[in-house]
């Protein structure tokens, strides 16, 4: 049973407007959650991460909200920029123990 | 090198042979993993080394698939009598300290693109 779900394998935006992605979680005892971008023939890169104490976390463009109560987080990307088509990967983990994947969800910003 | 460097790129192997896949991580990152990525699918946990010891090997999928990393830097992935279901992207990551969380993000490399025939 997957313990990281990213409900939407796609998504497409307008340059300039929001992208929202989400992404669930089952496991109660994650403490750790991180976001990663891949390009194709790319490894995957980091690109931002909160911790289970916080419900927010911000990077210029970028930010992660958490509501551990519905076990969900979401990645906001304002403005989008047609760079930031990739596939967006979301991780948890806890402490000491191996990052767990979603699927991914393939996020396109046309201009 | 500033990132993690992956060899080769591309490999296409007979079912049966053994492949052998190569990871230098980023200088002075302590922890390595592997990961296996399948096609639409994301990265999935493969084994874990801190410096030379290998800590966590619980991913690996069989007994066929050994990983080492002698001298606690380069690390290989050996794949014994390669099937179809191992085709797949092998990824390589490093981090300063442990799994991730706290500043240990992981780094990534490019991957080996294995296919099986």
């Amino acid at each position: 049973d997957q313990q990281v779900k990213q409900n939407s394998p796609s998504l497409s935006v307008q340059e300039g407007r929001i992208s929202i992605l989400n992404c669930d979680y089952t496991n109660s005892m994650f403490d750790y959650f991180l976001w990663y971008k891949k390009y194709p023939a790319e490894g995957p890169t980091f690109l931002i991460s909160i911790s289970s104490i916080k419900d927010k976390n911000e990077d210029g463009r970028f930010t992660v909200f958490l509501n551990k109560s519905a076990k969900h987080l979401s990645l906001h990307i304002v403005p989008s920029q047609p760079g930031d088509s990739a596939v967006y990967f979301c991780a948890a983990n806890q402490a000491g123990t191996a990052l767990i994947f979603g699927k991914g969800t393939t996020l396109s910003v046309s201009s | 090198g500033a990132g993690v460097s992956q060899s080769p790129r591309y490999k296409v192997a007979k079912r049966g042979q053994d492949v052998a896949l190569r990871c230098d991580p980023i200088s002075g990152h302590v922890s390595l993993f592997w990961y296996q990525q399948a096609l639409g699918q994301g990265p999935e946990f493969l084994t874990y080394f801190q410096n030379e010891a290998q800590l966590d090997k619980s991913g690996l999928p069989s007994d066929r698939f050994f990983a080492e990393r002698p001298e606690g830097s380069v690390s290989t992935l050996k794949i014994q009598r390669t099937q179809q279901e191992d085709s797949a992207v092998y990824l390589c990551a490093s981090s300063l300290g442990g799994f991730g969380g706290g500043g240990n993000e992981q780094f990534f490399g490019p991957g080996t693109r294995l296919t099986v025939l």
